[in-house]
C-alpha cells in the first residue's frame, strides 16, 4: 500500500540558511499534519491543513512557514535555521480527521 | 497544554516474555493509538482505539482504550528481537473544530535480549 513520502530524506544547512520539506501524503488524504521530533524526544505537533486550509496551528517557530498545494501535498519552508531546529520532521497525513499516518521523516541537521 | 504520562521509560526483557506498558492523562481524549517506531524512522501505526472500554488485538499486540477515556494499556506476548524500539502512546482530542492533533506520551523503549 503506498506510503506517506517525504523528502528529502536528509538535509544538512548552515544557521541562517533556509530549507524547504516537502510531504506526499497517501493518496485520497486531505490532511496533512507536520512534527518535529528533537533527539531523544516525542514528536511536536507544528501545524496541520485540511483542504488546503491551515486548520491547527502548534508550537511553530514564526520563522516557519507551511502551505497545502491543490494536490494535497505540503511544503514546510523555514528560514533562518538555528542549531536548535536540527530534528527529525514528519509529516502524517489522513482522511479528515481519521487515523494519522506518518512518513519516514526529513533529518535535518543545522551546522 | 495535555499531557501524556507513559510508563515505564525502558524496559530490558528476555526473548519470549511478555510485556505491558500504558498511558495516563489528566484529560479525556477520543482516540488513543499506539505508535512503534524504530531509529530515525517514522512511527508506524499498530493499534487505533476510538471507543472507551475498547480492546483491540493485532496478533500479539493487545491494546485497551481506559473507560474514563484518560488511559489505555500495550500489552505485547512472547516478545520477539524484531519488538525492539520505542513505543509511543498518542491521545487525539475529542471531536469539534479543528483540534485533531496528536499529542504523544514520552515513548518506552524496548529492549529484547534473545
Amino acid at each position: 500500500a503506498a506510503g506517506v513520502i517525504q523528502s528529502p530524506r536528509h538535509l544538512i544547512k548552515e544557521k541562517r540558511e533556509t530549507a524547504t520539506l516537502k510531504c506526499y501524503p497517501i493518496p485520497r488524504h486531505d490532511t496533512v499534519y507536520w512534527y518535529q521530533q528533537g533527539p531523544g524526544q516525542d514528536p511536536q505537533f507544528l501545524i496541520s491543513f485540511y483542504e488546503k486550509m491551515q486548520s491547527d496551528k502548534g508550537s511553530i517557530p514564526d520563522r516557519f512557514s507551511a502551505q497545502q498545494f491543490s494536490d494535497y501535498h505540503s511544503e514546510l519552508n523555514m528560514s533562518s535555521l538555528e542549531l536548535g531546529d536540527s530534528a527529525l520532521y514528519f509529516c502524517a497525513s489522513s482522511i479528515g480527521v481519521d487515523t494519522q499516518y506518518f512518513g519516514p521523516g526529513t533529518r535535518l541537521t543545522v551546522l | 497544554g495535555q499531557q501524556l504520562n507513559q510508563s515505564p521509560q525502558s524496559m530490558f526483557i528476555q526473548e519470549g516474555e511478555d510485556v505491558s506498558m500504558n498511558c495516563t492523562s489528566s484529560s479525556i481524549f477520543n482516540t488513543w493509538l499506539w505508535y512503534k517506531q524504530d531509529p530515525g524512522e517514522g512511527p508506524v501505526l499498530l493499534i487505533a482505539l476510538y471507543k472507551a472500554g475498547e480492546l483491540t488485538s493485532n496478533g500479539r499486540l493487545t491494546a485497551q482504550f481506559g473507560i474514563t477515556r484518560k488511559d489505555s494499556f500495550l500489552n505485547i506476548s512472547a516478545s520477539i528481537p524484531s519488538d525492539v524500539g520505542i513505543y509511543f502512546c498518542a491521545g487525539q482530542l475529542p471531536g469539534g473544530g479543528s483540534n485533531y492533533k496528536l499529542t504523544f506520551g514520552k515513548g518506552t523503549l524496548l529492549t529484547v535480549n534473545p
